[in-house]
């Protein structure tokens, strides 16, 4: 079974331009999920689609953030304008989905390394 | 407000002991937590999962418990390698909030030989 892919590996931007990452999740999953890391700590849940319906963006900056994901396959993570702190891995996972109480894990990619100078 | 936390100290453990990590957290009620392995540069590998009517999950070396009531899991390595040296992350699944899957900071640990 192929993993969830990611493109770029690295990429390394200057403030104020901007940056797109791609996400192929695993062939079946529903639910897509977008994680910024950021060295040191914990992913953050930036965005989470069921299908390609969000289904909590709560935690994703949106004046310069966005993602969608369409035909609920691929997506793809956008931020426009990017800014120093936005340096970070950005993790995209994958899970299958039958019904809330029968959740299951999320399969991770390798995730995208940003680097804003 | 909403916290999740684990021990942001490395464990450094002497190969063949017990590892123990902790999770704890604040105002939520998880339906399910599970717990991922990350090595450096890769993305999270997960490990076990336990759902909020279980009391504990094992897996070969691993194990898990999960106290609803004091909202803490623990993650145990027995009997530990150094191969078992990662950082390992839990997380929360949430599931008024359509299965979010939040995680702690992590906890790093090294197995010395």
């Amino acid at each position: 079974e192929a993993g969830v892919a990611q493109s770029p590996r690295y990429k390394i931007i200057e403030k104020r331009q901007s940056v797109a990452f791609w996400c192929n999740p695993i062939s079946g999953h529903a639910t897509l999920y977008w994680y910024q890391q950021i060295l040191g700590q914990g992913p953050k849940l930036l965005i989470q689609f069921q299908n390609n319906g969000v289904v909590d963006d709560s935690q994703l900056p949106k004046d310069r953030f966005s993602a969608e994901r369409l035909k609920g396959v691929d997506s793809t993570l956008k931020i426009q304008p990017a800014k120093l702190e936005d340096s970070a891995v950005y993790l995209c996972a994958s899970s299958t989905y039958f019904r809330v109480e029968m959740n299951t894990e999320a399969f991770f990619g390798q995730g995208t390394r940003l680097t804003v100078v | 407000s909403q916290k999740i936390e684990q021990n942001s100290e490395a464990l450094n453990i002497q190969e063949g002991k017990t590892a123990t990590l902790t999770c704890n957290y604040t105002n939520y009620s998880p339906a399910y937590l599970q717990w991922y392995r990350q090595d450096p540069g890769r993305g999270p590998v997960f490990l076990l999962l336990i759902r909020e009517n279980e009391k504990e999950k094992r897996k070969e070396r691993l194990k898990v418990t999960f106290d609803t009531t004091l909202k803490q899991s623990l993650f145990h390595i027995t009997a530990s390698q150094p191969a078992d040296s990662a950082t390992y992350l839990c997380a929360l699944g949430i599931k008024a909030a359509g299965n979010k899957l939040t995680f702690g900071g992590g906890t790093r640990v090294l197995v010395k030989p």
